[in-house]
């Protein structure tokens, strides 16, 4: 079975570019969750959806967008980059038993603004 | 108060050694929890659920305390492979389905 996937792996952007950041789930996955980690600091929920809808976002600006298309995979859209967008941005799926089922990852794209 | 707290470490250990860390949580209505392992610039591995009645995998030991609420995971002779940052997530589910990560612990096995 293969795991989630990300692309790409690394992108390097100039300070008010847009990037695009795309997630395919496990195969039978609906939910997908997107986080931030900053170099050293812990995760942080960007957003969260299911079925094609946005369920939940974090405390994050306007300018983190994103969506989910009919065959589960996402995008994540960040607008207007500043240098502190610079970051491993995270994809996770999760199974249908959404409250008992663990997350999992992609390994990451690696995001940074210059 | 953070929804979800660890102690940052690190944990400094030599191998062979048993070594626990604690994660508190804040909101009574959680429903699941779970132990991650990140290792360096890599993506969270799921290490272990962890359930009401306390589990066991391998040298690995989880435990909850709804009481309490903390949840709890032992490592039994480390290994050097043991080093990396653990991470407990807390789901609070509901509506919002919340998952809080701690901001981890790190734990460092020296030979």
């Amino acid at each position: 079975e293969a795991g989630v996937t990300q692309s790409p792996t690394h992108l390097i952007k100039t300070r008010g570019q847009q990037a695009t950041l795309r997630c395919s789930p496990i195969s039978g996955h609906t939910s997908v969750y997107w986080y931030q980690q900053a170099l050293g600091l812990g995760l942080q929920f960007l957003l969260w959806y299911d079925e094609g809808e946005e369920r939940n976002r974090g405390n994050f600006p306007p300018r983190f967008s994103g969506r989910q298309f009919p065959n589960y995979s996402s995008e994540l859209n960040v607008n207007a980059l500043e240098l502190e967008d610079s970051a491993l941005y995270l994809c996770a799926s999760r199974g249908q038993n959404v409250y008992n089922s663990p997350l999992h990852f992609g390994n990451g794209t690696r995001l940074t603004v210059t | 108060r953070k929804e979800v707290e660890q102690d940052p470490g690190p944990f400094n250990v030599p191998e062979g050694a048993t070594v626990a860390f604690n994660c508190t949580y804040s909101n009574s209505a959680s429903q699941s929890f779970f132990w991650y392992r990140q290792d360096c610039r890599k993506e969270p591995k799921l290490l272990m659920s962890v359930y009401s009645s306390g589990n066991e995998d391998g040298r690995f030991t989880a435990q909850l305390n709804r009481a309490s609420q903390y949840i709890s995971l032992l490592i039994r002779d480390s290994k050097l492979s043991d080093s990396a940052t653990y991470l407990c997530v807390v789901n609070v589910g509901g509506a919002t389905n919340k998952l809080i990560f701690g901001t981890g612990t790190l734990l460092a096995v020296q030979p």
